[in-house]
Parts: C-alpha cells; structure tokens; sequence
C-alpha cells in the first residue's frame, strides 16, 4: 500500500487477554518504530528496528510488552496479561533510513482499550 | 532527562490570521527537529522538518523557525485555515529515535 497500514484499527481487550498488533510499512523502509500514544498526550517511543534488527528497546514499558521484525518488513506489537494503564494508540512508523533526514511517516494508530 | 516540550497547551486562532506554535528543547546535541499535525482520529502527519546547521526553512504557508541559542524551535503558519485545526508536535531525532513534546491543540475559528 501506499501508506503505514496497521491492524486492527481498534481492539477490545479484557484485562488479562493478550493482544497483537500488526504493521505493514511502507515498502522499502528500513527504520521501522512503535509508539504509545495515551489520550491527550503526545506519542512515546516503545521500539525501534533497523530491518529485523531491533536496536532499541528502551522505551517498552514492561516485559509484558514484546515486538518483532522477523523478516524485516512486517512487525508484531505484543502485550501479554494486559492491563487497564496499557490502553492506548499504538503507532507504528516507518521510514527509508534511520539517518537523520528521512521522512518518518506515521499509520493510523491501532486503538487498545481494556476493560 | 533530555525532554521536548512546548510552551503553550492550546492556541486559538482567527481564520486568516498566521499561527505560531512555539516549542523547547533541551538536549543541546539534537541536530533534526520535526513538527508533525496530528487530527483526532489519525496519526501524526508529517509539515516540516529541519536540520541544526539551518535556522529557517519554508514549505507551503509554514515555516519553521530553530533557535540553537537558546534552544527553541518554531512553527508559524500563514494565513491560518480550518482545516489547520488540529494537534501539532515537535519531535527531536536521535540517532535511532524520535521523541515527541505533549503537543499544542490549535483551534481556527471562523
């Protein structure tokens, strides 16, 4: 596609259940980063990969929170036993490099709230 | 910590008149600034971005505006829109992340 696209667009969670959320990147990029976006706030940094590296991780919140790249394109936000404090937009991002001056462009954002 | 922050929560604004959304920075090493529009319901779309070895940049009826000296980065907005109204954020490149302020909301009135 043309854009970030992730999925689902919105998800319904019980406290405890584990979730996954997915994003496709732009073809061709190689930087690939998840952010959590709570409401009212501005976005956080959870992850960042270079292909199916991941480079950093610094900003997952828990060892709940797991994200992968396998392949290089495709990646997988995981959080296991969720809890209420994790709803929240979920954004994934991508861009050509993670060089300095590569547009990163964002996707909808998957929308996680837990009940 | 290193934080991007802005000055300002909400701005409100006529339709027609120019916008400027102010932001702080204080990691003195950052060298990329980014501001990005966020509508309710999307995601962050990108406006402009600039590089610390320039102090001006123009794109289409915004400019941004660095200020190493002290720190502060600057968004203004020419003859501001409805469709203008949104969230806007600037955002601090490192070496692999970006980091985000809290965002300032900016309402166009008619």
């Amino acid at each position: 596609g043309a854009g970030v696209s992730q999925s689902p667009r919105y998800k319904v969670a019980k406290r405890g259940q584990d979730v996954a959320l997915r994003c496709d990147p732009i073809s061709g990029h190689v930087s690939l980063f998840w952010y959590q976006q709570a409401l009212g706030q501005g976005p956080e940094f959870l992850t960042y990969f270079q292909n199916e590296a991941q480079l950093d991780k610094s900003g997952l919140p828990s060892d709940r929170f797991f994200a992968e790249r396998p392949e290089g394109s495709v990646s997988t936000l995981k959080i296991q036993r969720t809890q209420q404090e994790d709803s929240a937009v979920y954004l994934c991002a991508s861009s050509l490099q993670g060089a300095i001056g590569n547009t990163i462009y964002f996707g909808e954002g998957s929308w996680l709230t837990v009940v | 910590g290193e934080s991007v922050g802005l000055h300002l929560p909400t701005l409100s604004v006529q339709e027609g008149d120019n916008s400027i959304i102010n932001c702080a920075y204080s990691n003195s090493a950052s060298d990329y600034f980014i501001w990005y529009k966020q509508e309710s319901g999307k995601g962050p779309q990108f406006i402009i971005d600039i590089r610390s070895n320039m102090d001006k940049r123009q794109g289409q009826r915004v400019t941004v505006l660095l200020n190493k000296t002290v720190k502060h980065l600057s968004l203004q907005i020419a003859a501001t829109q409805p469709g203008d109204s949104a969230v806007y954020f600037c955002a601090e490149k490192g070496a692999m992340d970006m980091r985000f302020g809290a965002g300032t909301r900016l309402t166009v009135k008619p």
